[in-house]
C-alpha cells in the first residue's frame, strides 16, 4: 500500500488560513486521495478527496500538484472547532478495502 | 436523524472475560467496519462486511470475531484471547466496500481492563 508522509503537528490562528500538506511520492495511478478528520475522542469524519484535479467543498478544498506526488488540505478561515487530527490517506479505489490511516497532522488553533 | 449509533460509550473487561461492542446504522448502508485505535495512533481495521451474512478479517483480527445478520447491525466480540484489549474501537459504514463512497464514522467505545 502506497504511504503518505504528514507533519506530526501545525499550528494556526482563528480565521487565519491553514494549510495541510501531505506528501505520497509512490501514489499510484489508481489511488484516491482522501481526508479525514478526528476530534478528540470522536470517530473520524470525511473532509474530502480527489484523483487529479483540485477539489472544493463546503468544508475545505484539496490542491493536488500536478505530478500527484503531494497535496495540501486547505481550511480558508480556522475556527477553533477545526483543531484536530487531520488524516491524508491513499485509497486505491478499484482493488482496496480499507482505508489505512497513519497518525496524521495534529492541527492547533489558537483564539 | 441517520448515523452510526455504538454503545456503550465505555466498557470494562475482566481478565477472561468476552464482551461485545454494539453498532448498528441507519444510512442503510451495504458495508461495515470495525477499527481500533491505540493512543495517538492512525486507525487498525479488525474485520469488514460487505453484505449480510458476509465478513472478512481486516489486518488485526486475531482475539476478535463479528456477525453480521441483519444489514444495520455489526457487533464485536472482543475475546479473552485478545491479551491486550485496551483501546478505542470505532465503528463505521459506506455504501460499498470498494469505491469513493466516504465512511462514516460513530463516535466509538473505550474498553478498559479491570
Amino acid at each position: 500500500d502506497a504511504k503518505t508522509t504528514q507533519p506530526n503537528s501545525m499550528e494556526s490562528n482563528e480565521e487565519e488560513p491553514v494549510h495541510l500538506p501531505c506528501n505520497h511520492s509512490t501514489i499510484s495511478g489508481t489511488d484516491y486521495i482522501h481526508w479525514y478528520r478526528q476530534l478528540p475522542s470522536q470517530g473520524p469524519e470525511y473532509v474530502i478527496h480527489g484523483l487529479t484535479s483540485n477539489v472544493n467543498n463546503r468544508m475545505a478544498s484539496l490542491a493536488i500538484a500536478e505530478d500527484r506526488k503531494s497535496s495540501t488540505l486547505i481550511l480558508h478561515r480556522a475556527t477553533l472547532r477545526d483543531a484536530a487530527v487531520y488524516y491524508c490517506i491513499l485509497r486505491d479505489v478499484p482493488n482496496t478495502d480499507k482505508l489505512i490511516f497513519g497518525t496524521g497532522t495534529r492541527l492547533q488553533v489558537f483564539p | 436523524d441517520g448515523g452510526i449509533t455504538q454503545s456503550p460509550k465505555y466498557l470494562f473487561r475482566k481478565e477472561g472475560q468476552n464482551v461485545t461492542l454494539s453498532c448498528e446504522q441507519n444510512l442503510n448502508h451495504d458495508a461495515m467496519y470495525w477499527y481500533r485505535q491505540d493512543p495517538g495512533q492512525g486507525l487498525r481495521l479488525i474485520y469488514y462486511s460487505q453484505i449480510v451474512n458476509d465478513f472478512q478479517k481486516g489486518d488485526i483480527a486475531e482475539g476478535y470475531s463479528v456477525s453480521r445478520e441483519k444489514k444495520e447491525s455489526f457487533p464485536l466480540t472482543v475475546t479473552s484471547a485478545q491479551k491486550n484489549p485496551t483501546a478505542f474501537y470505532l465503528c463505521a459504514s459506506s455504501m460499498r466496500v470498494r469505491g469513493n463512497q466516504p465512511q462514516h464514522f460513530g463516535d466509538g467505545t473505550r474498553l478498559s481492563i479491570l
